[in-house]
Order: structure tokens, then C-alpha cells, then sequence
């Protein structure tokens, strides 16, 4: 089955610019789905962070930003603050077989 | 403030079936709007998609759960249930349910909301 690679981690200082990538394949981000990212802060349910691929739902600050070009995707976090140490997941769409939805591994984000 | 909650056994035994509800509050399931679906988390792990279902009833599974899993919905109460059978210890996770709003395709749907999960483990 189709996947989508994340970094385990990544890691920065306050202040610092950070980017996580997201890499599928053709049939996934290849084939023109929107990725979406998702924060999960510490024993909390994930939350939309990022929609259709470089949009942000209401009250989300302007320093998250994401990208996605051919089969990969990224999420950038400018301005790094201490309560972004989190977890970060990329989501998308598969329609190899009968067609799923994607989740990336996750991303721990810690601020150094 | 539309919310939901999952609610069952924290503590299932291998080989039977998981059952959990997610209570929709503050919007109706049968508004049509949206998909309602079940997604899991595994201890230190990362998310699993299992499936959705719309208020008709219409449901979409993952390929590696099809046949174990089994969505419904009950308009009259607003909630929807997920069953998992012959569950291992593999199937421990916390359980999410969450809703999916429209993208400018089927497949670039996202989830706007998501209840807080209900932890559920598979031992004897």
C-alpha cells in the first residue's frame, strides 16, 4: 500500500524557520490531491492546521505555511515559539484500489 | 459549538468485537454536508485512517480493515458507531472520530474536527 514519508523529526531554536516534508507517490500527491497538515500537541487530539494545501482555518497564526509540488509537499513554521513542539502529520489521498485516506508517520517537532 | 465525543469499553478481549459510539453535538449528521469517520492512534504511533460514512448510510473502508469493520449511523440519536471484530492486541489505540468537510474533490477532503478519543486496549 501507498505511504507518505515524513521526517521523524526535526528540530529548532526559537525564532528559527523550520520545514517538514511529506513524500507520496503518483497515485497519492502525484495525482493532484490536496495535502492537508494536522498539529497534535502532547496528550491533545490532532487539529487542522492546514486544508487543500496551503490554506489555514481560522485562528491559525500566518507563521504555519505549506507548499506541495509533483509527489512531495512541505510544511513551513517561521518565527518558531516554544508551544509549536509538537507532533505534525501530513494526510492525503490513495486511489490505488479502492481508494483510502493517507496519513504521513508524523514528525516530532521539538524547540530547542 | 459543534463537538464529539467518543464513548465505550476501555478494555476489549481478543478475538471479540470493538464497539464505540461518537455523539454528534451542536449539528446534524443528517445535514448531509460532511463525512463522518473513524481514525486511530496506536501508543507513541502515528494516525490510521479505518473509514467514513455519509448520512445515507454510504460508507468507505480502508482496504487492510474492509472486513473487519462495520459503520453506521443513527440519525434519530446523531451519533455513529464504529464495530472492529476479531480484534488483537494489534487493534490497542485511542480511537478518534472526526469530521470530514468537502474539498474541491472526493479525495481532497479534510477533517475540521475531531472528538478527544476514547483509549481502548485488547488484552485478556
Amino acid at each position: 500500500q501507498s505511504v507518505l514519508t515524513q521526517p521523524p523529526s526535526v528540530s529548532g531554536a526559537p525564532g528559527q524557520r523550520v520545514t517538514i516534508s511529506c513524500t507520496g507517490s503518483s497515485s497519492s500527491i502525484g495525482a493532484d490531491y490536496d495535502v492537508h497538515w494536522y498539529q497534535q500537541l502532547p496528550g491533545k487530539a490532532p487539529k487542522l492546521l492546514i486544508y487543500g494545501n496551503n490554506n489555514r482555518p481560522s485562528g491559525v497564526p500566518d507563521r504555519f505555511s505549506a507548499s506541495k509540488s509533483g509527489t512531495s509537499a512541505s510544511l513551513a513554521i517561521t518565527g518558531l515559539q516554544a508551544e509549536d513542539e509538537a507532533d505534525y502529520y501530513c494526510q492525503s489521498y490513495d486511489d490505488s484500489l479502492s481508494g483510502y485516506v493517507l496519513f504521513g508517520g508524523g514528525t516530532k517537532l521539538t524547540v530547542l | 459549538q459543534v463537538q464529539l465525543q467518543e464513548s465505550g469499553p476501555g478494555l476489549v478481549k481478543p478475538s471479540q468485537t470493538l464497539s464505540l459510539t461518537c455523539a454528534v453535538s451542536g449539528d446534524s449528521i443528517s445535514s448531509g454536508v460532511y463525512f463522518w469517520n473513524w481514525i486511530r492512534q496506536p501508543a507513541g504511533k502515528g494516525l490510521e485512517w479505518l473509514g467514513r460514512i455519509y448520512s445515507s448510510g454510504s460508507t468507505y473502508y480502508h482496504p487492510s480493515l474492509k472486513s473487519r469493520v462495520t459503520l453506521s449511523v443513527d440519525t434519530s440519536k446523531n451519533h455513529l458507531s464504529l464495530r472492529l471484530n476479531s480484534v488483537t492486541a494489534a487493534d490497542s489505540a485511542i480511537y478518534y472520530c472526526a469530521r470530514q468537510s468537502p474539498g474541491t474533490g472526493i479525495g481532497d477532503w479534510y477533517f475540521d474536527l475531531w472528538g478527544r478519543g476514547t483509549l481502548v486496549t485488547v488484552s485478556s
